[in-house]
């Protein structure tokens, strides 16, 4: 079975300032996806950015990029120029390509906060 | 594009009802999963269907039951509650076409609170 771990259950920035946000996940598959989600406060669950694991660039959108270490089985996310409007709950996920299902399994999450 | 949708938002019950759920996914996506989500276990996978089959099931007991009409349109249903339930379920979708893409979309939420 895959678990994902967050070792950082509460995180604070400043506005403008960069922070990176770690995950690592254990896993005997050789081909899936790692997701960070974001879900702010008593709002949906939004998709930040998909690695596939078979690429071995990192995936970045905009201000977010991830560092993926496959051999380490690591996923950090790192926020750069952080917006208030980041501050949410942030949740990395693994899902197995194989199988057709599209099951998610989440970590415990990092609630980040960013401050004036 | 309409989003996902998830009703009712809210909803209040006591121990040993029954709830059901309801989630319209995205216009054109097949596949909808169910997830719970509370403060002590995060969030766990119930359930996912593509094209009114059940295709994966997570680790809850026979009380969580789920199924999926041929609009898509997917509805939860928890038998006898216990406190223990009070969770907010989330609902995704997925286009799910060729075989899983890994990109879903949540709705909102139902926030279930068992007295």
């Amino acid at each position: 079975a895959q678990t994902v771990t967050q070792s950082q259950p509460e995180m604070s920035v400043q506005e403008a300032e960069t922070v990176t946000l770690s995950c690592t996940y254990d896993t005997s598959e050789s081909n899936y996806y790692l997701f960070w989600y974001k879900q702010p406060p008593s709002r949906q669950m939004i998709l930040v950015i998909r690695q596939e694991a078979y690429k071995q660039q990192n995936a970045t959108e905009n201000r977010f990029s991830v560092n993926f270490q496959k051999a380490a089985k690591s996923f950090s996310l790192k926020i750069s120029d952080s917006q208030l409007g980041d501050t949410a709950m942030y949740f990395c996920a693994f899902m197995n390509v194989q199988g057709g299902s599209e099951k998610l399994v989440f970590g415990k999450g990092t609630k980040l906060t960013v401050n004036p | 594009k309409a989003g996902v949708t998830q009703t009712p938002r809210y909803l209040i019950k006591t121990r040993g009802q029954q709830v059901t759920l309801s989630c319209s996914p995205i216009s054109g996506h097949r596949s909808v999963s169910w997830y719970q989500q509370t403060p002590g276990q995060g969030l766990q996978f119930l359930f996912e269907y593509f094209s009114e089959t059940q295709r994966n099931k997570g680790n809850f007991p026979g009380r969580f039951s789920g199924r999926q009409f041929s609009n898509s349109r997917s509805e939860m249903n928890v038998s006898t509650l216990e406190l223990g339930d009070s969770a907010l379920y989330l609902c995704a979708s997925s286009l799910m076409a060729g075989g899983n893409t890994g990109e879903l979309f949540f709705g909102e939420g139902s926030r279930l609170t068992v007295l």
